[in-house]
């Protein structure tokens, strides 16, 4: 059974701030990172996925895998009153093909 | 954009019911997936498909659960007696193939059980 941590949150920040997000992981075997994004009441949407060590960036978003220490974190630079959601790590393996999601970190944007 | 659709949106059912949950994945995808998410609690996996056979099922997708492509473009989950406890939105997913592809989420049906 895969076990995604993250910080439940809520992390409020300031409007143009950068808000950080973590996410550690207990299968060493996991291979695919993903962040998902979710309104409440409405369904994830995919926003970064990553599967090497190092960072990503897209935009605004800037992932980070450190596969060693089993940690995954997201960026969100210039943080928008729109980016007020929670945030979900999900992890899976390369021959499994199932989601493990975190519990999410709820972010709060303030005008 | 392809995206993956869901109906109904919302569902209300009486304990014990069937209820019949529908979704059209992207047309080029080959896996599809249901997850639930309680109220307030994680996003679970239930069940993954592929060439028209269950590929991985969780502990939650018991006897009560079935899955079924009927045609080219549907894949449904079926609850057979529905409980309080199933309550929950259901979110259909799919994606390319096996490895590392993004998996793409539905809407969701929220599901009532009363």
């Amino acid at each position: 059974q895969k076990e995604v941590e993250q910080n439940s949150g809520p992390l409020s920040v300031p409007e143009g701030a950068i808000a950080s997000l973590n996410c550690t992981y207990s299968d060493r075997g996991s291979q695919s990172f993903f962040w998902y994004r979710q309104y409440s009441g409405k369904s994830p949407e995919l926003i970064m996925s990553i599967y090497s060590n190092g960072d990503k960036e897209d935009g605004r978003f800037t992932a980070q895998l450190n596969k060693a220490s089993q940690y995954v974190s997201l960026l969100i630079r210039d943080s928008q009153p729109s980016d007020s959601a929670t945030y979900l790590c999900a992890v899976n393996s390369w021959f499994d093909y199932k989601l493990s999601f975190g519990a999410g970190t709820t972010v709060t944007v303030r005008a | 954009e392809p995206e993956v659709t869901q109906t109904p949106s919302h569902q209300v059912t009486q304990m014990g019911q069937e209820v019949i949950l529908r979704c059209v994945p992207i047309s080029n995808h080959l896996y599809f997936y249901w997850y639930r998410q309680i109220l307030g609690q994680k996003v679970e996996f239930l069940v993954s498909f592929y060439n028209n056979e269950i590929s991985e099922k969780s502990e939650i997708f018991d006897d009560q659960f079935s899955v079924e492509r009927p045609d080219g473009s549907n894949f449904t989950l079926k609850i057979r007696s529905t409980k309080l406890e199933d309550s929950a939105m259901y979110f259909c997913a799919s994606n390319l193939g096996q490895g590392p592809n993004e998996q793409f989420f539905g809407p969701g049906t929220r599901l009532t059980v009363l």
